[in-house]
């Protein structure tokens, strides 16, 4: 059973391009939670999403970032017009519907220019 | 959910030596769950509680749930170098998880 997919691992973009960072929860799993982390410090909350709905992006900017979960394929938190303080790993965590536990992807790392 | 406050930020410890950390929150906390990061990594999930002065032990780690249900404690026995990273206690109550600040261990061999 493949654990939580997140790519790229990697990203690096200049200033005012978009990121799109992907997850794929594990299988089963129906609740995605993304959290951004910047380099020794904690995890902040970003979006709880289930599927084709968002349920709370109160940690989320209200300007250049989205988040989504569709139907179908893996969930996308896209920030637009980058600036350097975006510069961060962005984490995405699944669980199940009952789930007690957050399962963590490796982390998408955002270098920007 | 409430944030929780977590101590001490930092801790050096020589291999060998016990080491604790602690989660404190103005509220009563209906569970806490602890993750392990190592430097590089991602947080792991080790443990939830959910009962009033709750204890459970996975090897050399004891987690402790107060019995007020507002501060809770992992105890490391006897470090080992492979503990090194950041221990994160947190509140899933409502529908955020909300990670405290976290306890960075430094374990010197």
């Amino acid at each position: 059973n493949a654990g939580v997919m997140q790519n790229p691992r990697h990203l690096v973009r200049r200033r005012g391009q978009e990121a799109r960072l992907r997850c794929s929860p594990m299988k089963g799993h129906s609740h995605v939670y993304w959290y951004r982390q910047l380099p020794e410090e904690g995890l902040k909350f970003m979006v709880y999403l289930q599927k084709e709905n968002i349920i709370d992006e109160s940690g989320m900017p209200k300007e250049r970032f989205s988040a989504e979960f569709p139907k179908e394929g893996p969930s996308i938190l896209r920030i637009q017009q980058v600036v350097r303080g975006d510069s961060a790993a962005y984490f995405c965590a699944s669980s199940p519907p009952a789930g007690v536990a957050l399962f963590f992807g490796e982390g998408s790392r955002l270098t920007v220019l | 959910g409430q944030q929780v406050m977590q101590i001490p930020q930092y801790q050096h410890v020589q291999e060998g030596e016990d080491f604790t950390t602690y989660c404190n929150s103005s509220t009563t906390l209906s569970n806490i769950q602890w993750y392990k990061q190592r430097p590089g990594g991602h947080p792991v999930f080790l443990i939830q509680l959910v009962k009033s002065g709750e204890v459970k032990k996975q090897k050399r780690l004891t987690f402790q749930f107060g019995e007020a249900k507002k501060n809770s404690s992992l105890h490391i026995t006897a470090t080992q170098t492979t503990d090194v990273g950041t221990y994160f206690c947190v509140n899933t109550g409502g529908f955020k998880t909300i990670f405290g600040a976290g306890t960075r261990l430094f374990v010197k061999a």
